[in-house]
């Protein structure tokens, strides 16, 4: 079975300040990964995914993560935070690269202030 | 980049009615979707796989004679929400895969239901 488990339902960030959205995943094999991100009631737009190959995997709108598998963690990362990242993410696992269902953590709002 | 489209994207009805809700692949042959849940503030959740030309894969818990879904075709599925209830109010999601295997589900903008 899979899980994923995101700490901290919501993270605050001052423009311009680091942003990191923690994601934890427990899978008993080789894990794909990603991260989503839903602005209010839209869909889920890929932000970036690790199937294989290099841990750090870089993604859109300046945001990237890596993949540690002694941590068995996957946490979002963006040096600056801009005002129109304030969404919704969330952080997902897959058995292969994405032809299986995803299971979802439960989700991260970020809010960004002025 | 593939598109997914989902119709209606709101729908409000009375309780005791059935509601369509429509889920096509634009540009792309989708041969699996699948059905996700929302429940506000909350993550979406595994409803159901829906393959075409056969009979959709529902997760535990979830009862296949309320939520029917079908994928005629290769660019169309529906889930149709029977004898809706308040309860089944939610933000509903579906996603697509092409049938070449690719590496990446396809989501669509989601459909909210509103059951008074």
């Amino acid at each position: 079975a899979q899980s994923v488990t995101q700490l901290g339902s919501h993270v605050s960030v001052s423009e311009g300040a680091l942003v990191l959205l923690r994601c934890n995943y427990s899978s008993s094999v080789p894990p794909y990964l990603f991260w989503y991100v839903q602005y209010p009631n839209q869909g889920l737009q890929l932000l970036l995914k690790y199937t294989t190959g290099a841990t750090l995997v870089k993604g859109i709108n300046g945001f990237e993560a890596e993949f540690k598998k002694s941590e068995t963690s996957f946490h979002l990362t963006k040096p600056s935070a801009h005002m129109s990242d304030a969404a919704e993410y969330f952080c997902a696992v897959s058995r292969n690269s994405g032809n299986t269902p995803l299971v979802f953590g439960k989700g991260t709002r970020l809010s960004v202030i002025a | 980049g593939a598109v997914v489209s989902q119709h209606p994207s709101w729908v409000i009805c009375k309780s005791g009615t059935s509601v369509k809700i429509e889920c096509r692949s634009l540009d792309f042959q989708a041969t699996t979707m699948f059905w996700y849940r929302q429940f506000p503030k909350q993550s979406l959740m595994l409803m159901a796989t829906s393959n075409e030309g056969s009979k959709a894969t529902y997760e535990q818990g979830v009862e296949k004679d309320k939520f029917l879904i079908n994928h005629a075709s290769l660019t169309l599925s529906t889930l149709t929400v029977t004898s809706a209830h308040p309860e089944d109010s939610s933000f509903y999601i579906c996603s697509a895969i092409t049938g070449t295997g690719g590496n990446e589900q396809f989501f669509g903008p989601g459909t909210r239901l509103t059951v008074l």
